[in-house]
């Protein structure tokens, strides 16, 4: 079993749709949480970040975290074709260090 | 500000050959990782660093790979010799440790080609 896994993928959701995006990672004492957008040929670049229990929201963006599922997701409300990319789940299991997901590519049609 | 910078940006060599890549970090920061992304793999982590001490390489793929900061502000990571395999995008990043969850800042990469 990977450390954190994610559906692959691709994604595809008409624009305006919901995108939801999932992640699940094994270690219990994982403590933050992060969610990268990958364009492709370019660096990840974060979208945001989670450490407790619950939602947090960030303009069309939501993360929310249940660590006794040990699940993250990402949310993008109103979603728009710049937002495709692949996705990318990271978990701090260790102060500082992330293990990454495989990633989700997200395609929003016009 | 500037961000993590990377030099080259793409590399292309022939078997054999040693590879220097280069990265600089934001400025401030006290964590440095070198990551490897290809499509088989993903995104892999090889090292990295803490106040310019390595803390964890359980990710180099062996001894061919090498990786120094000599200073905070400096990173190489040497592959002697390269081999096809290697070809892949690396990165760089860099982190304000204990800070917004310990975000990890990217570099462009740099890709690299042995033929």
């Amino acid at each position: 079993q990977k450390e954190v896994e994610q559906n692959s993928g691709p994604l595809s959701v008409p624009e305006g749709a919901i995108a939801s995006l999932n992640c699940t990672y094994s270690d219990r004492g994982s403590q933050s949480f992060f969610w990268y957008r990958q364009y492709s040929g370019k660096s990840p670049e974060l979208i945001m970040f989670i450490y407790s229990n619950g939602d947090k929201e960030d303009g069309r963006f939501t993360a929310q975290l249940n660590k006794a599922s040990q699940y993250v997701s990402l949310l993008i409300r109103d979603s728009q074709p710049s937002d495709s990319a692949t996705y990318l789940c990271a978990v701090n299991t260790n102060a500082g260090k992330s293990t990454f997901g495989d990633g989700t590519t997200l395609t929003v049609k016009p | 500000d500037a961000g993590v910078i990377q030099s080259p940006r793409h590399e292309v060599t022939e078997m054999g050959q040693e590879v220097t890549l280069r990265c600089k970090p934001i400025s401030g920061h006290n964590s440095l990782f070198w990551y490897r992304q290809t499509m088989m793999r993903g995104l892999e982590l090889l090292i990295y660093f803490n106040n310019n001490v390595p803390i964890d390489d359980s990710g180099m793929p062996e001894d061919r790979f090498s990786a120094k900061m000599p200073n905070a502000s400096f990173s190489t990571l040497k592959i002697q010799p390269s081999e096809p395999r290697d070809s892949a995008v690396y990165f760089c990043a860099s982190s304000l440790a204990g800070t917004g969850g310990d975000t990890q800042y990217f570099g462009p990469g740099t890709r690299l080609t042995v033929l």
